[in-house]
């Protein structure tokens, strides 16, 4: 069975903290790991990694894919409290109908000000 | 180029009647993936559709949930005999294509089901 696990569940900072986010992933025929953010709507897309070791960023928040030790991180540097909120890994399985998404539990951010 | 639409938004049933939840992928996309947020839970894969076929329902419960993307209308997500453990937010995505190396979903806003 597919597994996407997230670490850690929670966490609080202040703002100006900088925060690191964990996601493993134990699944079968990988393509890719997406990053979402969820406040109290739908998910927003904020990353996709295919390849390790390649950085992304956009403004504060960067990702990082290692497909050897399988598993990637966001960091947040010089958090606000707009980024509170639930951040989502998942990892997108290749099936031979298709592909799909797996999705790990979540970690809850939240930035006090 | 709207994005993808639930509705409704909110949806309240008595246990036992049904609910029927929509959505209407983005334009273009072929590909429609239904997914139930419980409380303190994360995201949970349902059902993969598209026109016509229903392509992967490995998350769908085996009772009273069925899906399908008909080739005219909206995706349809119908739940009978609804009970209190039904009650989730849920999420509808839509895709160009499932087949490439570069699959990304768009989410709907979700319909958010309470069951009384």
């Amino acid at each position: 069975e597919d597994k996407v696990v997230q670490s850690p569940l929670s966490l609080v900072v202040h703002e100006g903290d900088t925060v690191t986010l964990n996601c493993s992933y134990e699944v079968t025929n990988f393509r890719s790991l997406l990053w979402y953010k969820q406040e109290k709507k739908a998910p927003t897309f904020l990353f996709m990694l295919t390849s390790s070791g390649i950085e992304k960023k956009s403004g504060r928040l960067s990702s990082i894919l290692d497909k050897k030790e399988l598993f990637s991180i966001l960091n947040i540097t010089a958090t606000q409290t707009g980024d509170s909120a639930i951040y989502l890994c998942a990892v997108v399985v290749r099936e031979t109908s298709g592909s799909r998404l797996t999705f790990g539990e979540g970690t809850q951010l939240t930035v006090n000000p | 180029n709207a994005g993808v639409m639930q509705n409704p938004r909110h949806l309240v049933r008595r246990r036992g009647q049904e609910a029927r939840l929509r959505c209407s992928p983005m334009k273009g996309h072929s590909h429609v993936y239904w997914y139930r947020q419980l409380p303190e839970e994360g995201l949970k894969f349902m059902v993969y559709l598209q026109k016509e076929n229903i392509i992967d329902e490995s998350g769908m419960p085996k009772e009273r949930f069925s899906a399908e993307f008909p080739k005219e209308g909206p995706s349809i997500l119908r739940i009978q005999q609804v009970v209190r453990g039904d009650s989730a937010a849920y999420f509808c995505a839509s895709s160009p294509t499932s087949g490439g190396a570069y699959n990304e979903q768009f989410f709907g806003p979700g319909t958010r089901l309470t069951v009384l």
